[in-house]
């Protein structure tokens, strides 16, 4: 079956924009994670939703945002970007959550300049 | 606090030879924990877990040590191959089903 898949692959932005960043988890896979891969921070976990709800939150600001849609589909949202923001953006999905094996997507590399 | 770690950034190891690659924990209360594999260009793939009920778990090629007296996990590789060259993440399930990711160990394979 086909894999997790991210888009887009590569985004630059600027200083002050927002951007919205897509996963597709795996057919049947109701969780979807976002983590936020830097060289400096390596993987930090962002957030976790469910069934469209957020169930799990990383010690990040409020401009990180996210939500997930019916077909399991998620989105994430960062508005009012920073230099700092710049990092690999990845999703997984698993059956049930995080205690299951996740399937990582190959991630979104976002550059801001 | 709550952090996962790694004792090595990067391991140098003969093809053929086995590697063992480790972590430390903090968090007691952790109950599971996976050891993902990241090659360049692509997200982590996932190799192997542990539930803290268990000390040893195989797979493929690949055992997890978990001693939880001393809160170490280890990740052996079994006659190494040039494919196995990447970055070889521990991660942690603490409560409420946070990943609390190492920072990374590179395994860098000699011919």
């Amino acid at each position: 079956k086909a894999g997790v898949t991210q888009t887009p692959r590569y985004l630059i932005k600027t200083r002050g924009q927002q951007v919205t960043l897509s996963c597709s988890p795996i057919s049947g896979h109701r969780s979807v994670s976002w983590y936020q891969q830097t060289p400096g921070q390596g993987l930090q976990f962002l957030f976790e939703y469910f069934s469209e709800t957020q169930r799990n939150k990383g010690n990040f600001p409020g401009r990180f945002s996210g939500r997930q849609f019916s077909n399991s589909r998620s989105e994430m949202n960062v508005s009012t970007l920073e230099l700092g923001d710049s990092a690999l953006y990845l999703c997984a999905s698993s059956f049930a959550g995080p205690s299951y094996e996740q399937y990582f997507g190959p991630g979104t590399r976002l550059t801001v300049t | 606090g709550e952090s996962v770690g790694l004792h090595l950034p990067t391991l140098s190891v003969q093809e053929g030879d086995n590697s063992i690659i480790n972590c430390a924990y903090s968090n007691s209360a952790s109950d599971y924990f996976i050891w993902y594999k990241q090659e360049s260009g692509k997200g982590p793939q996932f190799i192997i877990d542990i539930r803290s009920n268990m000390d040893k778990r195989q797979g493929q090629r690949v055992t997890v040590l978990l001693n939880k007296t001393v809160k170490h996990l280890s990740l052996q590789i079994a006659a190494t191959q040039p494919g196995d060259s990447a970055v070889y993440f521990c991660a942690e399930n603490i409560r409420d089903d946070k990943i609390i990711f190492g920072k990374g160990t590179r395994l860098h394979i000699l011919p």
